[in-house]
């Protein structure tokens, strides 16, 4: 298996609050990516990055910030989390995405704003 | 807009074999890719197809038409196991840009 993790794996939070999601490798992938999963959405992107410092948005970035200051870390932000910011986060990595595409995920993060 | 469709729901019994469809309709194109998930858990990769044809690997296989924007996944030999949901993705961009389909829920039955 990829060495992906991620912290918190559960978490239950207030609207208005931050909230910082990590996700950590020891692949030493380039790519990283954030995902949230709803049912009857599949996954969609958040944000990724292609490089320390280097990152882009998703199709649902709104409300959510990244930084990659390590090429073993990512992090997702949440400024002031919002009830409809309660899903399931995944993080994914991947070396390559030229020729062939394979990202592996990392375990969840349950993610509950009341 | 980008968008996937997949049905949402397949069954079939053991031993069987079942093909998945996926339609496309995306901005870019670089690669079609299938993941499997069981009961929530990290989604795993199964195949990725950025040439028209097949690509066999063990009881999978995948295949993709570029012109028909259309790939599927079969599946043979079902085992119990197989049961979990499946979900198409295409590569829109050369940054590993990745949209989704919905999901396809597969109840493998004895």
């Amino acid at each position: 298996d990829a060495g992906i993790t991620q912290s918190p794996r559960h978490k239950v939070t207030e609207t208005g609050t931050p909230v910082t999601l990590r996700c950590h490798q020891t692949e030493n992938h380039r790519y990283m990516y954030w995902y949230r999963q709803d049912p009857g959405h599949g996954l969609r992107l958040i944000h990724y990055s292609y490089g320390v410092k280097d990152t882009d948005k998703g199709e649902v970035s709104d409300g959510y910030s990244v930084s990659r200051s390590k090429t073993e870390d990512f992090l997702l932000t949440l400024e002031s989390a919002t009830s409809s910011q309660t899903s399931v986060y995944f993080c994914a990595i991947s070396e390559k995405v030229i020729s062939y595409n394979e990202q592996f995920f990392g375990p969840g993060t349950r993610l509950t704003v009341l | 807009g980008q968008s996937l469709e997949q049905p949402s729901e397949v069954t079939a019994v053991e031993g069987a074999i079942v093909q998945i469809n996926c339609t496309y309709q995306t901005s870019g194109f670089y690669g079609l890719s299938w993941y499997q998930q069981h009961d929530g858990g990290a989604p795993t990769f199964l195949s990725y197809n950025a040439l028209d044809g097949l690509e066999e690997t063990g009881r999978f296989s995948s295949f993709l038409s570029r012109s028909d924007s259309y790939g599927y996944l079969l599946l043979q030999e079902l085992q119990m196991k197989d049961s979990a949901s499946y979900f198409c993705a295409v590569q829109y961009n050369q940054g590993g840009k990745l949209i989704f389909g919905q999901g396809t829920e597969l109840s493998v039955k004895p």
